[in-house]
């Protein structure tokens, strides 16, 4: 079974153009989360998603930054216009549907470096 | 809000020596989980180890256990038998059981671990 899978794992911008970061969760995970870490930082949510559904989205800015993860295919963090604070590691974890302990662990990818010129 | 904090950003043991990494935490939930992650180099976030907070054992996975203290809100990392693999970032975590939209990690900002032969 194949891990949490992030796409690219380095992307350069320049400041204005737009950033798109794939994830594709684990088999048989529909729960997809964002984080972004920036340098000497810990992980700060950023959206927690369920297929075709946000579920919370308290820790994305409200501009330039969207998140989707349709019935087909990864989830997407789209950044437009970037600027060089976006500049950070973003992460993708994913968990499987149900309770227990299996629910409530998060399953990261190995991120994706951008870096705004 | 829940907040984790991590008082220590630099810790270094002696290889084959016993280290431990603090984390305390602040909630009014009474329901809840706590993590410890670790972040090598190569930025892959792995999890070491987990407790859930209703539970009074102390969690232990090999050479890695915890000091779990519910009413001090405390969750300290005890690392034996240290390794130089054991190198890395180490990052302390609480996510809240109460589902829904609560699912996000909330992040301590980390602990970084040296190991010297």
């Amino acid at each position: 079974n194949a891990g949490v899978m992030q796409n690219p794992r380095h992307l350069v911008r320049r400041r204005g153009q737009e950033a798109r970061l794939r994830c594709s969760p684990m088999k048989g995970h529909s729960h997809v989360y964002w984080y972004r870490q920036l340098p000497e930082e810990g992980l700060k949510f950023m959206v927690y998603l369920q297929k075709e559904n946000i579920i919370d989205e308290s820790g994305m800015p409200k501009e330039r930054f969207s998140a989707e993860f349709p019935k087909e295919g990864p989830s997407i963090l789209r950044i437009q216009q970037v600027v060089r604070g976006d500049s950070a590691a973003y992460f993708c974890a994913s968990s499987p549907p149900g309770q227990g302990w299996i629910y409530n662990e998060q399953f990261f990818g190995p991120g994706t470096r951008l870096t705004v010129l | 809000a829940q907040t984790v904090t991590q008082s220590q950003p630099e810790m270094s043991v002696q290889e084959a020596e016993t280290v431990t990494l603090s984390c305390t935490y602040d909630t009014s939930e009474s329901d809840y989980y706590l993590f410890w992650y670790k972040q090598p180099p190569s930025r892959q976030m792995i999890l070491v180890i987990r407790q859930e907070a209703y539970k009074q054992q102390n969690a232990t996975e090999n050479r890695f256990s915890v000091n779990f203290q519910k009413a001090a809100k405390s969750f300290s990392l005890k690392i034996s038998d240290s390794q130089l693999g054991d190198a890395a970032m180490y990052f302390c975590a609480y996510r809240s059981a109460r589902g829904g939209s609560q699912g996000n990690l909330i992040f301590g900002k980390g602990t970084k671990l040296s190991v010297k032969p």
